[in-house]
């Protein structure tokens, strides 16, 4: 079974619609992260979460929201969608155990696509 | 500018080649640099990292970092189809951690 899991993996929405992308990890990795991923411009991080009762902003999180529901589970909202969040969304996980290095354990994606 | 630029390619390279794939960056605090891989319809894996400067050898793969340059390099020897892949560099200090745009490698048999 994979670690990082995200629902769904494809999704196509309308402008306007609110959209709530999930993940969950078997890793039992204190940190989670969102990001999106487009050509040319590689990964930019959307909101991170160091434990349950801590969220922080990305570099592009107007637009987003997040909620951390437990430790294994980190979910992303589009509030009213627009087609410019159209892009691939990646969750991650790293443990704080790992001090600099952080490396990162990724989801397979989801696809979004707003018309 | 960016902080961490990487050409996004794409490259082209027949069987047996030497791929060199580059990353420059601006933050000086960064002390991990990392090199990610990430096939089609995945999300990216480590494939290896270096601590501050210098060299790292791990089977076909070799990554450099020059930090008096802010410049690092993923070289594969005797490239492979099975290494056909996105490759993004990563760097990382403290609780910051920056990708770069990614570069689509092709191996052609």
């Amino acid at each position: 079974d994979a670690d990082v899991t995200q629902t769904p993996r494809n999704r196509i929405t309308k402008t306007g619609k609110r959209i709530m992308l999930e993940c969950s990890q078997t890793k039992g990795h204190d940190r989670m992260y969102w990001y999106r991923q487009d050509p040319g411009l590689g990964l930019r991080l959307i909101y991170y979460s160091f434990d349950v009762k801590d969220i922080n902003k990305g570099e592009i999180s107007d637009g987003y929201s997040v909620s951390r529901q437990a430790q294994a589970k980190f979910s992303l909202s589009l509030e009213s969608a627009i087609p410019n969040q159209t892009a691939l969304y990646f969750c991650a996980t790293s443990d704080s155990g790992t001090s600099g290095l952080n490396e990162q354990f990724f989801g397979p994606g989801t696809r979004l696509t707003v018309l | 500018q960016k902080e961490v630029e990487q050409d996004p390619g794409p490259l082209s390279v027949p069987e047996g080649a030497i791929v060199s794939l580059n990353c420059t960056y601006s933050n000086s605090a960064f002390q991990y640099f990392m090199w990610y891989r990430q096939y089609s319809r995945k999300g990216p894996e480590l494939l290896m990292y270096t601590y501050s400067s210098g060299n790292k050898e791990d089977g076909r793969f070799t990554a450099q970092v020059d930090k008096s340059s802010k410049y690092i390099s993923l070289f594969i020897r005797d490239s492979q189809p099975s290494d056909s892949a996105t490759y993004l560099c990563a760097m990382s200090g403290g609780n910051d951690m920056r990708f770069g745009a990614g570069t689509r490698l092709t191996v052609k048999p």
